[in-house]
């Protein structure tokens, strides 16, 4: 049982235009999300966070939303690079003893020059 | 201030072999945790350690699979009988405190490839 969901693949954009990566999660218990790029042959980075106390986190072009009814967030990129190119990896954590991060799938991000 | 470091980066072993990944944190984090990617998916939490404890071992197979993290060196994954559903890319984070703010870095991995 998947709790954290990246239902697109993959996705294409052109340099400049904005990137929305999404990213649906059933655990209502998550109270606080994470994204990390991956570049092939590498670890994930960590790339910017929200808490649930929290609907909007924005880090330079990088702008995470939370919509907790939803429980949906997204990870707006504008405008985008083609460094930008990369998988992203939508995690989410609760307050557990491990306080473990559960991954989602990921999006393969293309950025086209 | 080096990151966290893996090795092997590669890792071959032919079914029934032993393989152990070895994962030195950052320096001054005490939290480590292993995650591991098969083809096509994303990471699966695996174990979480600090100094000598095992806190969180949910994400580990109940057997073959075993860590550590000892009061002095790396921390190690241990999967003993290999077998061909091994075959993976292992990841190590390492973090200074417990608590979800706290970000976890990562490492670049080892790919262990079972024969």
């Amino acid at each position: 049982d998947q709790q954290v969901k990246q239902n697109s693949p993959s996705l294409s954009v052109q340099e400049g235009r904005i990137s929305i990566l999404n990213c649906d999660y059933t655990n209502s218990m998550f109270d606080y999300f994470l994204w990390y790029k991956k570049y092939p042959a590498e670890g994930p980075t960590f790339l910017i966070s929200i808490s649930s106390i929290k609907d909007k986190n924005e880090d330079g072009r990088f702008t995470v939303f939370l919509n907790k009814s939803a429980k949906h967030l997204s990870l707006h990129i504008v405008p985008s690079q083609p460094g930008d190119s990369a998988v992203y990896f939508c995690a989410a954590s609760d307050e557990s003893p491990g306080d473990k991060v559960i991954f989602g799938p990921g999006t393969s991000l293309s950025v086209i020059p | 201030n080096a990151g966290v470091m893996q090795n092997p980066r590669h890792l071959v072993r032919r079914r029934g072999q032993e393989a152990r990944l070895r994962c030195s944190p950052m320096k001054g984090h005490s939290h480590v945790y292993w995650y591991r990617q098969l083809p096509e998916e994303g990471l699966k939490f695996m174990v979480y350690l600090q100094k000598e404890n095992i806190i969180d071992e949910s994400g580990m197979p109940k057997e073959r699979f075993s860590a550590e993290f000892p009061k002095e060196g790396p921390s190690i994954l241990r999967i003993q009988q290999v077998v061909r559903g091994d075959s993976a890319a292992y990841f190590c984070a390492s973090s200074p405190h417990r608590g979800a703010e706290e970000t976890q870095y990562f490492g670049p991995g080892t790919r262990l490839l079972v024969l």
